[in-house]
């Protein structure tokens, strides 16, 4: 069965470091997604990206946060300027359809971010 | 804005119990309504969906979920749960003008065997 795959599973960076976040969608989806999960706490929505570009972002997705897809199988998160608070699970997401589209996301395994 | 509740943050069950976990959404509009579970160390995987016609959707597993519009709910249910169901279950919400899941805090559900 297709999946989508996040590497690294866990990073551990220092406050101020930039990090890149990767994540192989599933290779015939047109829709990716980021959402996060700080310890504790619900799984919120980061940004969803289609036909390369933004297409819908939170509250949280500032400008210390952009995404990627620099090729046809990769599709990144680079968070700018690590804080504490940037500390979280990470989950990378795709879809056939938009999510409004009465379609189903596929989740991957998540990356663990640790910012010390 | 839409939000979702799940009132039992942690569950503890012996094998063959029964099971069931509430899920309340607050949106005045049409929904689309998932439950994701959580597997030690694993991706969510989608349990079960609702998009439109007979509220009462059977899932993976031998899970079900009841949509009742009325009460703006989507509770998941087993008859029988088993020590493997040991994991974290998501209920999640999009509407169709949206393009993000809106997900409930979770529910922590232990299976003694």
């Amino acid at each position: 069965e297709p999946e989508v795959t996040q590497t690294p599973s866990h990073q551990v960076t220092q406050m101020g470091q930039e990090v890149i976040l990767r994540c192989v969608p599933i290779s015939n989806h047109l829709y990716f997604y980021w959402y996060r999960q700080i310890l504790g706490q619900k799984v919120e929505f980061l940004v969803s990206f289609y036909n390369n570009e933004i297409s819908e972002k939170s509250e949280i997705f500032d400008d210390q946060f952009s995404v990627e897809r620099p090729d046809g199988s990769n599709f990144t998160l680079k968070i700018r300027s690590t804080k504490l608070e940037d500390s979280a699970m990470y989950f990378c997401a795709s879809s056939s359809l938009g999510q409004g589209r009465n379609t189903e996301a596929f989740f991957g395994q998540g990356t663990r971010l640790t910012v010390v | 804005a839409q939000s979702v509740s799940q009132h039992n943050h942690h569950v503890i069950l012996s094998e063959a119990a029964s099971l069931e976990l509430g899920c309340n959404y607050s949106y005045g509009g049409t929904v689309n309504l998932f439950w994701y579970v959580q597997y030690p160390g694993q991706h969510l995987q989608l349990l079960l969906k609702y998009f439109s016609g007979d509220p009462l959707v059977k899932g993976i597993k031998g899970f079900e979920a009841e949509f009742i519009k009325s009460k703006f709910s989507f509770n998941l249910r087993k008859p029988s749960v088993q020590w493997s169901d040991t994991a974290e279950y998501f209920c999640a919400v999009t509407n169709n003008a949206g393009n993000m899941l809106t997900f409930g805090g979770g529910t922590r559900l232990m299976v003694k065997p």
